[in-house]
């Protein structure tokens, strides 16, 4: 069974300031997806960022980026230059890719964003 | 609007009685997924359906739930008999799968709903 872990409960950071989250995770496949999901304050979640397991490069969208370590299965994401509407619940996820594929996402259980002004 | 809607978004009901959401998909999507999300929780999956048929579904999803998709578009989650547990947000989300060829090629986005936050007293 695969497993998604985020430590880190709640963070804070000021505006304009860069902050990581971070994401282990646990699974016996080799093909996967990796996802960091937005979910802000009474709104819908959002994809934020998305990395195939099979590509060695870091996949990076605007002001995001991850840091996809596949042996250590860890998985953090970075925002630069934070902005007041990137206060969010994240969820790290992950979703069984080619043969195995299941079209189930799994989530972490998520790690609460503040950005402060 | 081209986005997933749900109806209701809130609903308050007493231990016992059934309730029943609706999830309108993405117009071309085949695919509809339910996810359940408990306070502090990541959402879980709970069932899928490609057009009409149900092809998953989990655990989680006790003898009190069901969940259809008559026509291949909308969908509907009943729970039956409440219970204070199955007090959540009930989310949906749709995505186009384009067949066994996207097996390992492009990456069907599942795109979420508002959801259904229900409460059960």
């Amino acid at each position: 069974a695969q497993t998604v872990t985020q430590s880190q409960p709640e963070m804070s950071v000021q505006e304009a300031e860069t902050v990581t989250l971070s994401c282990t995770y646990d699974t016996s496949e080799n093909n996967y997806y990796l996802f960091w999901y937005k979910q802000p304050p009474s709104r819908q979640m959002i994809l934020v960022i998305r990395q195939e397991a099979y590509k060695q490069q870091n996949a990076t969208e605007n002001r995001f980026s991850v840091n996809f370590q596949k042996a250590a299965k860890s998985f953090s994401l970075k925002i630069s230059d934070s902005q007041l509407g990137d206060t969010a619940m994240y969820f790290c996820a992950f979703m069984k890719h080619g043969m195995n594929r299941d079209d189930k996402i799994i989530f972490g259980k998520g790690t609460r964003l503040h950005i402060l002004p | 609007d081209t986005g997933v809607s749900q109806d209701p978004r809130h609903k308050i009901t007493k231990r016992g009685q059934n309730v029943t959401f609706r999830c309108d998909p993405i117009s071309e999507h085949n695919r509809l997924y339910w996810y359940r999300q408990t306070l502090g929780q990541g959402p879980e999956f709970l069932t899928y359906f490609q057009n009409e048929a149900q092809l998953e579904k989990s655990r989680l999803l006790s003898d009190r739930f069901s969940a259809e998709r008559p026509k291949g578009s909308f969908s509907t989650l009943e729970i039956q008999r409440t219970e204070q547990g199955d007090s959540a947000m009930y989310l949906c989300a749709s995505s186009l799968w384009g067949g066994r060829e996207t097996l390992f090629s492009s990456y069907n986005e599942q795109f979420f709903g508002p959801g259904t936050r229900l409460t059960v007293l």
